[in-house]
């Protein structure tokens, strides 16, 4: 299995530009998260699905929209990017285990944006 | 708002010591997990301990959960230094927080050989 997997791994945009930051995973994870980490603000949660066609909004949605069409793909676009989204992104997948869910994290994407 | 609020948030210690790591919390949980991140890496999970739970083990790890003082406590016995990274603790608040974990800021654990 390879896991979550991100990509690109790295990113520079412009400000006022879209993009797309892409995660997948391959363990059939019912749950899907995406975090951003700013340094000294440990991860502050941007979105979740708990499952295919099921999204919700976390501490910090705005600026950012996501859908997740199949259980392994959940895409976080950015819908015109500023400077103040400059950090390194994390998806994660997690599944219940007796209500409980451990999260399994890819090796994230380091967005400047300019 | 971060949930967790973690201290110290910087511990240096020699190879070998005893490293202790606190979180505290403010909303009831459903169970609290410890994540360690290698420098420009992923998270990894540690260990996760219920609210019905107030101690747990796993190798090298030690995990206590006071529910009633909202804090935990992470031990990492006879430390080494590929034990230095920084280590986040992460509640689950179950309801319809169901699946969300909320992190706190995180410790950076330096050892050094």
């Amino acid at each position: 299995n390879a896991g979550v997997t991100q990509t690109p791994k790295f990113q520079v945009l412009k400000t006022g530009q879209s993009m797309t930051l892409q995660c997948a995973q391959d363990m059939n994870h019912e749950y899907m998260s995406w975090y951003r980490q700013d340094p000294g603000m440990g991860l502050r949660l941007i979105h979740y699905s708990v499952g295919a066609g099921i999204t919700d909004q976390g501490e910090v949605p705005n600026g950012y929209n996501v859908s997740r069409s199949t259980t392994e793909d959940f895409p976080l676009r950015l819908l015109s990017a500023a400077p103040s989204q400059t950090s390194v992104y994390f998806c994660a997948s997690s599944y219940s285990i007796q209500g409980a869910n451990e999260q399994f994290f890819g090796p994230g994407t380091r967005l400047t944006v300019l | 708002s971060q949930q967790g609020e973690e201290d110290p948030q910087a511990l240096s210690i020699q190879e070998g010591e005893n490293a202790t790591m606190n979180c505290s919390y403010k909303t009831s949980i459903n169970n609290l997990q410890w994540y360690r991140q290698n420098s420009g890496r992923g998270l990894v999970h540690l260990i996760l301990i219920r609210s019905n739970e107030r101690e747990k083990h796993s190798g090298r790890l030690r995990v206590t959960l006071d529910t009633s003082k909202k804090s935990s406590s992470l031990l990492i016995t006879a430390s080494r230094a590929a034990d230095t990274a920084s280590y986040f603790c992460a509640t689950e608040a179950g309801g319809t927080s169901y699946g969300k974990l909320t992190f706190g800021q995180g410790t950076i654990l330096t050892v050094h050989p």
